[in-house]
């Protein structure tokens, strides 16, 4: 079946530096892809959404300047945390609508997940 | 607005015991309900789904009921399995495409 593949799984870092994540699909194009957040205790909950080869759409209150996202190919979009802090250490996952399944059959394909953790 | 409340963890079942773990949601109209579990090291994978009231899901002898009447969906399975410790995630889909997520519950079958 699709598969998306997430990388790292896990990754620590210092504040000040930057971390980018990347989602690959591998086995279908993904031209759409939803990326999302979780806290302690919290919901995941949406941040943007990226399709190929335009600008990535951001929720309200996610810093477009902070979470840099790029969908440069039909298989690889990327979320780079620029200057994390610690406020960013948070799960990030991916998500992909599978090809040929569209929204309306809500055959989506999720990454493993990232869990971010800036010291 | 749309969201998701969802029983917290973690819990911890012997193996073979009956799991509830309970789901409410917000929205207007109505929205297509889900279960999606993520097992250690892997993606959230959907489990079942509803897409109108009274529509009963089922998958690998899980089930959930789409209710209506009391905003719920409850996950039920009548004798748990080690092979079920997961994280399992209560979700809608409603108007677009964005999926609103309870906090997720974590599942621990111990043999």
């Amino acid at each position: 079946g699709a598969v998306v593949s997430q990388h790292p799984s896990w990754v620590i870092c210092k504040s000040g530096t930057s971390v980018k994540i990347e989602c690959r699909s591998l086995d279908f194009q993904a031209t759409t892809m939803f990326w999302y957040r979780q806290f302690p205790k919290q919901s995941l909950m949406l941040m943007a959404t990226s399709n190929e080869g335009s600008k990535a759409t951001y929720e309200q209150g996610v810093e477009k300047d902070k979470f840099l996202i790029n969908h440069a190919s039909l298989t690889l979009s990327t979320l780079t945390v620029t200057s994390a802090h610690p406020e960013d250490s948070s799960f990030y996952i991916c998500s992909a609508p599978t090809a040929g399944q569209g929204f309306v059959s809500y055959g989506y394909t999720f990454g493993s997940g990232t869990r971010l953790t800036v010291v | 607005g749309d969201s998701v409340t969802q029983m917290e963890g973690p819990v911890t079942l012997s193996e073979e015991a009956f799991l509830t773990i309970n789901c409410t949601y917000t929205a207007t109209g109505y929205p297509s309900l889900f279960w999606y579990v993520q097992y250690p090291g892997e993606g959230l994978q959907l489990l079942l789904k509803a897409t109108k009231a009274d529509d009963k899901g089922s998958n690998k002898g899980f089930e959930a009921t789409y209710r209506k009447e009391t905003t719920s969906f409850h996950l039920e399975k009548g004798s748990v399995q080690v092979s079920d410790s997961a994280v399992y995630f209560c979700a809608l889909i409603h108007t677009g495409n964005q999926f609103y997520f309870g906090t997720g519950t974590s599942l621990t079958v111990i043999p």
